[in-house]
């Protein structure tokens, strides 16, 4: 049964540490997302990529946070030096093809992430 | 105008009640549409894409109104396993991904 992986699932860290997630996105799937929710904002793209490329990261903010595909089976979201405000939900998502996204996004189980 | 808009409720229904939902889109680009089910501390799982035409999928009812840039999805018998968070999502951001409304939630009581 094919799925999208992320690790951890759960973090707790102190402000100004460094966080990284991972996410095994689907075999074939060639476009993989980042995401983050937040109860007031709900789901926010954060960057994303097409064959290992990045596409869009207009959604992260670039001081902090940084996102990369070192290969197609691994994707990383890190983010240092964490910030309270960064508390949230992070989900990793893959898709068999696009952009334009016209099919299923399969999303993984998620990271969440608690900055004290 | 946020690109895609949601009533968050909570809808609080009795089962057997039918439910609608309603969503608007401000990109009139966008092409695909969908209806995603996230349950509580859950990832999103797509629920049914929604067709020009209007589909159906047992209880479930998508239409889509392109004129009005307006999604609504229509829950018939519901079911206590049907509460959960019903999140719009629209394609058609600057790259044709996908843009998620923030969802409307929906508590089926018996």
């Amino acid at each position: 049964d094919a799925r999208v992986t992320q690790t951890p699932r759960h973090k707790v860290t102190e402000m100004g540490q460094e966080v990284t997630m991972r996410c095994q996105p689907i075999l074939g799937h060639n476009t993989v997302f980042w995401y983050r929710q937040t109860m007031m904002q709900g789901l926010e793209l954060l960057a994303y990529f097409r064959n290992r490329a990045p596409l869009d990261d207009s959604g992260m903010p670039k001081d902090r946070f940084s996102a990369e595909m070192p290969d197609a089976t691994l994707a990383t979201l890190k983010i240092q030096p964490s910030e309270p405000r960064d508390s949230a939900v992070y989900f990793c998502a893959s898709a068999r093809q696009g952009p334009p996204i016209t099919g299923e996004l399969f999303f993984g189980e998620g990271s969440r992430l608690t900055v004290l | 105008r946020k690109e895609v808009e949601q009533d968050p409720g909570p809808f609080n229904v009795p089962e057997g009640a039918t439910v609608a939902f309603n969503c608007t889109y401000s990109n009139s680009a966008s092409q695909s549409f969908f209806w995603y089910r996230q349950d509580c501390r859950k990832e999103p799982k797509l629920l049914m894409s929604v067709y020009s035409s209007g589909n159906e999928d047992g209880r479930f009812t998508a239409q889509l109104n392109r004129a009005s840039q307006y999604i609504s999805l229509l829950i018939r018998d519901s079911k206590l396993s049907d509460s959960a968070t019903y999140l719009c999502v629209v394609n058609g951001g600057s790259q044709g991904n996908l843009i998620f409304g923030k969802g409307t939630k929906l508590s089926v009581k018996p």
